[in-house]
């Protein structure tokens, strides 16, 4: 079954308008979340690394000013797109590592398909 | 060299036939590795985790060679179900992340 839950999984926006996608750990504590996000036909590029009870590390290129995470409890970490523009329309994904260590491998969640109008 | 890389493909096979793709990465002390699956428009489902020379599930077998900094995915018997990109994985940045390739992808047919 599903290890990580993203929520919503479609939105349609208006340019200028924020969005806000959740991302939940299921059945465990996730200190750490990441968030990529995919361009068609491109790879999963990393965006920020997401710490509970503290701030957000970004990825070279991301303005942390423009995608907000906020990582409030162990088991919910958001990313807040502000002002999207259609440039940022995007497969956002979020991920989470359900066993400690370095060598246990990342689950994902569904995934929400941004489209900036 | 990339972190990453591998061959976009796409690989064209006849159901039923072998395929294998390679994927090299730069950082020599990567210790394990992953193999996902992604179908189009959906998220990266986890196949495959390489620790040490190789690993086998049914018809996919993965295989590490550390030499050479390259990692393999096999897939036997291929399946029209196995049509999808296949992306390889390699911890960096002190293992904490993951970087992913541009992916592989597989098309099975009739």
């Amino acid at each position: 079954g599903a290890v990580v839950s993203q929520h919503p999984s479609r939105v349609i926006c208006k340019s200028g308008t924020s969005v806000k996608i959740e991302c939940r750990s299921l059945d465990f504590q996730a200190t750490t979340m990441f968030w990529y996000r995919q361009f068609p036909k491109q790879s999963l590029m990393l965006m920020a690394t997401s710490n509970e009870g503290s701030k957000a590390t970004y990825e070279q290129g991301v303005e942390k000013d423009k995608f907000l995470i906020n990582h409030a409890s162990l088991t919910l970490s958001t990313l807040t797109v502000t002002s999207a523009h259609p440039e940022d329309s995007s497969f956002y994904i979020c991920s989470a590592r359900r066993d400690r260590g370095h060598n246990s491998p990342l689950h994902f969640g569904n995934g929400t398909r941004l489209t900036v109008t | 060299r990339k972190e990453v890389e591998q061959d976009p493909g796409p690989f064209n096979v006849p159901e039923g036939a072998t395929v294998a793709f390679n994927c090299t990465y730069s950082n020599s002390a990567s210790q394990s590795f992953f193999w996902y699956r992604q179908d189009c428009r959906k998220e990266p489902k986890l196949l495959m985790s390489v620790y040490s020379s190789g690993n086998e599930d049914g018809r996919f077998t993965a295989q590490l060679n550390r030499a050479s900094q390259y990692i393999s995915l096999l897939i036997r018997d291929s399946k029209l179900s196995d049509s999808a990109t296949y992306l390889c994985v390699v911890p960096t940045g002190g293992g904490n992340k993951l970087t992913f390739g541009t992916g592989t992808q597989l098309k099975v047919e009739l």
